[in-house]
């Protein structure tokens, strides 16, 4: 079964302190794996796509890396203004030019000052 | 440049009471979706339209209809409420074409739905 599971559930880190989400999928073949963040009450907010092992971004304090099985969401140096839930989802290639997507349950991350 | 908007963003219904959701975006996109989030459940595609006149059921259409009014606007109608709809439901929207590039979907700021 396709699926996308986020770890941890939830992490609490001090301002300055750097870690990393984690995002594993199985799916038939990736066509994109997205990175978002949730801030409570808001939609979420796309924050990077990655469509190759070996593809990296950076934003900021965020580096998100990919490899066949999964994803890395690099914090450095996280400040409490980082806190939020960030969701990982990808587009399988079986489901060609149909945008349906498969969603993890997010990481909640809360930086302590 | 407003992204994607929703109305209403707050309403409380009694169960089978009727309601429409409002959705639309002005980034010229062709694909608009209609998600739910509820706790230990994460989003949850409801329908989707891949382009102005299309429309398609996603993993959990019962109880939902949906209308594609013309590329800007997609609604949601829940026909007769029931306290099993109560949720967050988000409106989303991505560019469309045949590219991966075209993937990456913008949401709004949801409509936070209470089913008594």
């Amino acid at each position: 079964e396709d699926q996308v599971t986020q770890s941890p559930e939830a992490l609490r880190l001090q301002e300055g302190e750097s870690s990393s989400l984690n995002c594993s999928y199985t799916v038939s073949g990736l066509r994109g794996l997205f990175w978002y963040r949730q801030d409570p009450g808001k939609g979420p907010e796309f924050l990077f796509t990655l469509y190759s092992a070996g593809e990296e971004k950076e934003k900021e304090r965020l580096k998100a890396t990919l490899t066949k099985k999964e994803s890395f969401l690099h914090i450095t140096a996280p400040k409490p203004e980082d806190s939020a839930t960030y969701l990982c989802a990808v587009h399988p290639a079986y489901a060609g030019n149909n945008r349906k997507l498969i969603w993890g349950l997010g990481t909640s991350l809360a930086v302590n000052p | 440049n407003a992204g994607v908007t929703q109305t209403p963003k707050f309403q409380v219904l009694k169960t089978g009471q009727s309601m429409t959701l409002q959705c639309a975006q002005d980034m010229n996109h062709n694909s608009m979706y209609w998600y739910r989030q509820d706790p230990g459940m994460g989003l949850r595609l409801i329908y989707y339209s891949a382009s102005e006149g299309t429309t398609d059921k996603g993993e959990v259409p019962n109880g939902y209809n949906v209308s594609r009014l013309n590329k800007r606007e997609f609604s949601l109608r829940l026909e007769s409420a029931a306290p099993s709809q109560t949720s967050v439901y988000f409106c989303a929207s991505s560019g469309g074409g045949t590219g991966v590039a075209y993937n990456e979907q913008f949401f709004g700021p949801g409509t936070r739905l209470t089913v008594l």
